[in-house]
């Protein structure tokens, strides 16, 4: 089974530019999750779908975030314009439910792609 | 006050020891708690979760929960130094719910 896919791995602008990021989650996982993080801390949760719909979305700094995923499937994440603080990995996860987690193994687990490195200059 | 607080480390154990991981967190109607393991520069995998107070077991790794206390920790018997790397852990307000909150994580390294 393939894994969860982003592009691009790694990606320099600076800043006031746009940027975008791509992810491809596991098929047939209904939940999608764009988390941030940023050097020695935890991933923080950006937004999260449910399908095409948007569950959770209250970290996300909609000033210049933005995300879709508008056939349920891939999702994009664009920021537009970039800050130096946007520098960071971006992770897309994706579960089979809207639990992100339950026992290792379990349908509802989170599987998490290998992130976008992102530089702000 | 952070939400979910982890010691930032880095822990540092030999070969064979045990290594123990501790995690508090504010709220107190959190409900599920999770491990995670991150190797450096790699993405997150799962290696336990826990929602009742009480010790759970998954080969060299128990997880251990206090609500009572507002803590979760994980013990890693045996450790390898294949065990080297950062340790989230993350909280969950609501069982079956989308958001989690997630600690800055601790850095164990296992020395041969």
């Amino acid at each position: 089974e393939a894994g969860v896919a982003q592009s691009p791995r790694y990606k320099i602008i600076e800043k006031r530019q746009s940027v975008a990021f791509w992810c491809n989650p596991i098929s047939g996982h209904a939940t999608l999750y764009w988390y941030q993080q940023i050097l020695g801390q935890g991933p923080k949760l950006l937004i999260q779908f449910q399908n095409n719909g948007v569950v959770d979305d209250s970290q996300l700094p909609k000033d210049r975030f933005s995300a879709e995923r508008l056939k349920g499937v891939d999702s994009t994440l664009k920021i537009q314009p970039a800050k130096l603080e946007d520098s960071a990995v971006y992770l897309c996860a994706s579960s089979l439910s809207p639990s992100p987690h339950r026992d290792r193994g379990g349908q509802e687990t989170q599987y998490f792609g290998p992130g976008t490195r992102l530089l702000v200059l | 006050q952070k939400e979910v607080e982890q010691n930032s480390g880095p822990l540092s154990v030999p070969e064979g020891a045990i290594a123990s991981l501790n995690c508090t967190y504010s709220d107190r109607g959190s409900q599920s708690f999770f491990w995670y393991r991150q190797y450096s520069g790699k993405s997150p995998e799962l290696i336990m979760s826990i929602y009742s107070n009480g010790d759970k077991e998954d080969g060299r790794f128990t997880a251990q929960l206090n609500k009572a206390s507002q803590y979760v920790s994980l013990l890693i018997r045996d450790s390898q130094p294949s065990d080297s790397a950062t340790y989230l852990c993350a909280v969950n307000r609501i069982v079956g719910a989308g958001k989690s909150t997630f600690g800055d994580g601790t850095t164990l390294t296992v020395k041969p």
